[in-house]
């Protein structure tokens, strides 16, 4: 157990539509990062957040966002959903500063139907 | 812009025999690198990583992996298989602390009995 939790395991929802996923990080873990996986892109880092702002972003979509709240935990937020966001989507955290490894979630497998 | 390339996106060897899997990097900066593992349904573990200290790391699980400037490598190694080795893995770097992560595409290793 890596101690940062993601849910719901597994999302199910129609085009168009709007989810949000949810990210407990380790305790006193600072910094949480997001990935995209799916089989033809691999693992996309989407954004980083340490200590409620936004650090860093990669190949994340408009109709993504995400944000990191006061307690650490995180949200991302997909709207407009589409076929080809069907993937699945993992947290992660560390402590942002000194570590180096990041600590992975079990991911949250998202199908759009 | 960091990049990072693991030969054969698939690996199958004996169980018994050595397991090696490859990972190259690019990085303008000397980086940090990692071997996460990926079992089916899971999040990402954390094999072992390189941080500058000793070029041969050793991690979990009996996998080695030598970090090798001159050819940008950083493949990843154990003398032995064993069934439950079967699963994804993928090199990953970052160049400092605190940064996003950048993954390769991965490589699923079989292990045949």
């Amino acid at each position: 157990d890596s101690g940062v939790t993601q849910t719901p395991k597994h999302l199910i929802t129609a085009t168009g539509q709007r989810v949000t996923l949810r990210c407990s990080p380790r305790s006193g873990d600072l910094s949480v990062y997001w990935y995209q996986q799916s089989l033809d892109q691999g693992l996309q880092f989407l954004i980083q957040y340490y200590n409620g702002e936004e650090r860093a972003k990669g190949n994340i979509l408009e109709r993504f966002s995400a944000q990191q709240f006061p307690d650490l935990h995180s949200e991302l937020n997909l709207s407009s959903l589409e076929l080809g966001d069907s993937a699945l989507y993992f947290c992660a955290s560390n402590g942002g500063q000194m570590d180096t490894e990041a600590f992975f979630g079990q991911g949250t497998r998202l199908t759009v139907v | 812009a960091q990049s990072v390339t693991q030969l054969g996106s698939h690996v199958s060897v004996s169980e018994g025999a050595l397991v090696l899997l490859r990972c190259n990097y690019s990085s303008s900066v000397p980086p940090y690198l990692f071997w996460y593992v990926q079992y089916p349904n899971q999040g990402l573990q954390l094999l072992l990583k390189y941080t500058s200290a000793a070029t041969l790391v050793k991690g979990i699980n009996g996998f080695e992996a030598e970090f090798k400037k001159s050819e940008t490598s950083f493949h990843l190694t154990k003398p032995s298989a064993h069934m439950s080795d079967a699963a994804e893995y993928f090199c990953a770097v970052s160049r400092n602390y605190g940064q996003n992560f950048v993954f390769g595409p991965g490589t699923r290793l079989s292990v045949l009995p």
